[in-house]
Parts: structure tokens; C-alpha cells; sequence
């Protein structure tokens, strides 16, 4: 079984619908990640938290929240979609106890908003 | 500002050796990784440097200079299955991961 899971792994949605990406990891870390990815351009960190009282904004939070419900998961909102919104989305978790700062990716989900 | 700077694109020719580049201006340095990510696929973590020097494993090999601002992923024995896009990725000390745009490698028979 996948450490860190996402669902849905695809979506197809329209502008102005509110939607959600889920996260769930088994690996026990604490610190958890959501990035966007667009061609050409570098993974971009939308939110992170490093537990689930921590929540933190990164480079582009701006139209998107977050609900982190537990240890293992980690949820992404989009309050109201909008084409520059289409991407491929990575959730992933790190444990920097254990010596560095190395994180781990779930199988990403592609959202194109219509 | 923060800027880490890779090559877009190279091409390379099975069997051969690849060398991919990275330079890196940060606030703060806590080490350098280099992830694979093959189309449409979550990245994977290949390596970790903090120390100057060069690390072994396998058919990869990772080199940092500090005081340079400059890594490099060399890639030995290359096979088709190689063709990926490969990431540079710094730790600024700052709890985020500053991410280059990455290289896509293309390796041809």
C-alpha cells in the first residue's frame, strides 16, 4: 500500500464550484505539504503544516484553504474554482527528526477547471 | 531573493554519462536535495547533500560546493528508463523546500 495517498487522482470541474482534494498518509509524519504544479515552473508550496494545531501559508495560498483533521490527513480546498487554478496537485509529508528534511510525494492529482 | 537555477532541457544517449547543474542563491542553507520525476508522476528523492563533496550511490552521484552555491546529479550508464525530469530542491533553514523548475532528460537509443 502507498504511504501517501491522494484522492481524487483526476477532476473535471467548472468555475465558480468548490472543491476538495484529500490527503492521507500512513508513514506517522508530522509535518505535512500541499504544492501546485505547472509546466515549466517549479513546485509551488501552497500550504504546509507541521501539525495538526500548525498551519501555515506558503508562496501562493491566495484561493485556496486547508483542514488538517488528523495526524494522517491533510485536505485542500478551493473555495471557488477558476481555470488558473488547473494543475497537477502534490501532497506530501517529511519527518526532520529523522535526520533531514526529506519529503515524500503522493501520485498527485490533476484538476482542470473548465 | 531566493533563485535556484537548473538547465530546462538535455538530451543524452543511452549508455552514456549526463551531468545536471545546479546553482542556487539562498537565504539560508540546510541541504540540497535532487528528486525524479517522470511525466506525470509524483517526484522521488534521489539524494541529499549538506557536506561539501561527492556522494555515491549506484549509478547516481551528487556533488555540492557550498561556497560556490552549485551542485551537480551525474548520471552514469544511462537507460531509457532515465528519461525524467529531475529536480533541484534547496532547504533554507526557513522549514520550506525552495524548488528549481527542473531538467528534462531525454535520452535517445
Amino acid at each position: 500500500d502507498a504511504d501517501v495517498t491522494q484522492t481524487p487522482r483526476n477532476r473535471i470541474t467548472k468555475t465558480g464550484k468548490r472543491i476538495m482534494l484529500e490527503c492521507s498518509q500512513t508513514k506517522g509524519h508530522d509535518r505535512m505539504y500541499w504544492y501546485r504544479q505547472d509546466p515549466g515552473l517549479g513546485l509551488r508550496l501552497i500550504y504546509y503544516s507541521f501539525d495538526v494545531k500548525d498551519i501555515n501559508k506558503g508562496e501562493i495560498s491566495d484561493g485556496y484553504s486547508v483542514s488538517r483533521q488528523a495526524q494522517a490527513k491533510f485536505s485542500l480546498s478551493l473555495e471557488s474554482a477558476i481555470p488558473n487554478q488547473t494543475a497537477l496537485y502534490f501532497c506530501a509529508t517529511s519527518d526532520p527528526p529523522q535526520g533531514t528534511d526529506t519529503q515524500y510525494f503522493g501520485p498527485g492529482t490533476r484538476l482542470t477547471v473548465l | 531573493g531566493q533563485n535556484i537555477d537548473q538547465p530546462t532541457e538535455m538530451t543524452a544517449t543511452e549508455g552514456a554519462i549526463v551531468q545536471i547543474n545546479c546553482t542556487y542563491q539562498t537565504s539560508g542553507f540546510n541541504g540540497l536535495f535532487w528528486y525524479q520525476q517522470h511525466a506525470g508522476e509524483a517526484p522521488t528523492f534521489l539524494s541529499y547533500n549538506v557536506l561539501d563533496g561527492l556522494e555515491e550511490k549506484g549509478r547516481f552521484s551528487s556533488f555540492l560546493s557550498r561556497s560556490k552555491g552549485y551542485s551537480y546529479l551525474l548520471l552514469k550508464e544511462l537507460q531509457m528508463k532515465d528519461s525524467a525530469s529531475y529536480l533541484c530542491a534547496v532547504d533554507d533553514s526557513n522549514y520550506q523546500l525552495i524548488w528549481g523548475a527542473g531538467t528534462k532528460l531525454i535520452i535517445k537509443p
